[in-house]
């Protein structure tokens, strides 16, 4: 079992913000990065380095952090984004990566 | 650009060993700031980390599947590879090679993926 703990789904209408979690005592050490996947596609960084936006991304996608909690926001939601979004951190050691379980995020 | 291609068998049966190959272009293995890892997807289900390797030699492995895993590199072809020993159903997914890369402010994450490759082992 993963020790990077994600809501299983969230939803947002339509322009509207949502916040995903990704809660993890490794998140006290280490940065966490987010990975977007759409059905049937192989995973894409959006976030890394706790704040940082790969050449790409839309800026409406953000990423803070506090605690044991890291946090990807989506400021003015779109249907595109509707996907499942993994957090991604290292253990304890700082040598082994883990994923959370990924959260479902609906578009209404 | 940094390009990532997953290669091997479909369909491997249980007890055999699965082994696959990702083959690094647009950049080299040899990059002192990149660990090569391996992931697996399960169908419906979320992401694994299998385990990494730097293009010495040095590898890391999940805990959980630990001793049936073996990540090697080859730098002359500018591939890795994994190998899953003992293989039951369990292990059908989707697996995807990535670069686990390192930044100047010793922030990790994976920027770099295939497209995946998805492995059959039939109950």
């Amino acid at each position: 079992s993963s020790e990077l703990t994600q809501d299983p789904a969230v939803s947002v209408a339509l322009g509207q913000t949502v916040r995903i979690t990704c809660q993890g005592d490794s998140l006290r050490s280490y940065s966490a990065s987010w990975y977007q996947q759409r059905p049937g596609q192989a995973p894409v960084l959006v976030i890394h380095g706790r704040k940082n936006r790969p050449s790409g991304i839309p800026d409406r996608f953000s990423g803070s952090s506090s605690g044991n909690t890291a946090f990807l926001t989506i400021t003015g939601a779109q249907a595109e984004d509707e996907a499942d979004y993994y957090c991604n951190s290292r253990d304890s050691s700082g040598n082994l990566a883990e994923f959370g379980g990924g959260t479902k995020l609906t578009v209404l | 650009q940094l390009h990532l291609q997953e290669s091997g068998p479909g369909a491997v049966m249980p007890s055999e060993t699965l082994s696959l190959t990702c083959t690094v272009s647009g950049g080299p293995i040899s990059s002192s700031s990149s660990y090569w890892g391996w992931i697996r997807q399960p169908p419906g289900k979320g992401l694994e980390w299998i385990g990494n390797v730097y293009y010495s030699g040095r590898t890391y492995y999940n805990p959980s599947l630990r001793g049936r895993v073996t990540i090697s590199v080859d730098t002359t072809k500018n591939q890795f590879s994994l190998k899953v020993t003992s293989v039951t159903a369990a292990d059908t997914a989707v697996y995807y090679c990535a670069r686990d890369y390192m930044d100047d402010l010793l922030y990790y994450y994976m920027d770099v993926w295939g497209k995946g490759t998805t492995v059959t082992v039939p109950s």
